[in-house]
């Protein structure tokens, strides 16, 4: 079965220092989602994209992040200059189609550790 | 806004009995999909099943059930005959409407740390 893959698994970085964090969505998937889990927390939304461009984000997402699609399989999330409270699970999720009963197909995640 | 509760952070259940993870929703949307996700220990989240707004029937998938009250705002799973590889977190997930173009996040509960005992 087609799975999402995030790479790498575990990314260790220094506060301040730029990590991009990569995913390969299920080839035939339209939409596509960037999440992250603080240790023992709820998971929460960061952004999703659609068609090119972001199509929602939340309060999370600010000018520290960004995300990119490529060459068409790949899925970036960008962390301008990471801080502590950045340390996280990052999910990256992909969707087939706008059917309200279509679910987000999850990676296994990148945890992200700033020190 | 969307907001999903789920009130037991831990539950305990002996293999091969049933067991119910409860799930709270309010929304003021008339149209909505509700989503239960299974984390393993490992960390994945694991898609295990859904229930449309406008659904009649309460959604089944093998030893997964859902027991959707609309009036009462609640969507509970039930894990039937439970299984020591069923310890994990559980998280119950809300999408409201969204067009074509809305992304339609989903917004997650805080999760429900279920064990099994042998």
């Amino acid at each position: 079965e087609p799975e999402v893959t995030q790479t790498p698994s575990h990314q260790v970085t220094q506060m301040g220092q730029e990590v991009i964090l990569r995913c390969v969505p299920i080839s035939n998937h339209l939409y596509f989602y960037w999440y992250r889990q603080i240790l023992g927390q709820k998971v929460e939304f960061l952004v999703s994209f659609y068609n090119n461009e972001i199509s929602e984000k939340s309060e999370i997402f600010d000018d520290q992040f960004s995300v990119e699609r490529p060459d068409g399989s790949n899925f970036t999330l960008k962390i301008r200059s990471t801080k502590l409270e950045d340390s996280a699970m990052y999910f990256c999720a992909s969707r087939a189609d706008s059917w309200n009963n279509s679910p987000l197909h999850f990676g296994n995640g990148t945890r992200l550790t700033v020190t | 806004a969307q907001k999903i509760t789920q009130t037991q952070p831990g539950m305990f259940v002996q293999e091969k009995e049933a067991v119910t993870l409860d799930c709270t929703y309010d929304t003021s949307d008339q149209s909505y999909g509700l989503f239960w996700y299974k984390q393993p220990s490992s960390g994945e989240m694991i898609f295990l099943i859904y229930q449309g707004s406008y659904d009649e029937q309460n959604a089944t998938e093998g030893r997964y059930s859902l027991n959707f009250q609309k009036a009462r705002k609640s969507a509970n799973l039930v894990i039937s005959a439970s299984q020591l590889g069923d310890s994990a977190m559980y998280f119950c997930a809300m999408r409201g409407p969204g067009g074509e173009t809305s992304g339609s996040r989903l917004t997650f509960g805080e999760g429900t740390q279920l064990t099994v005992n042998p």
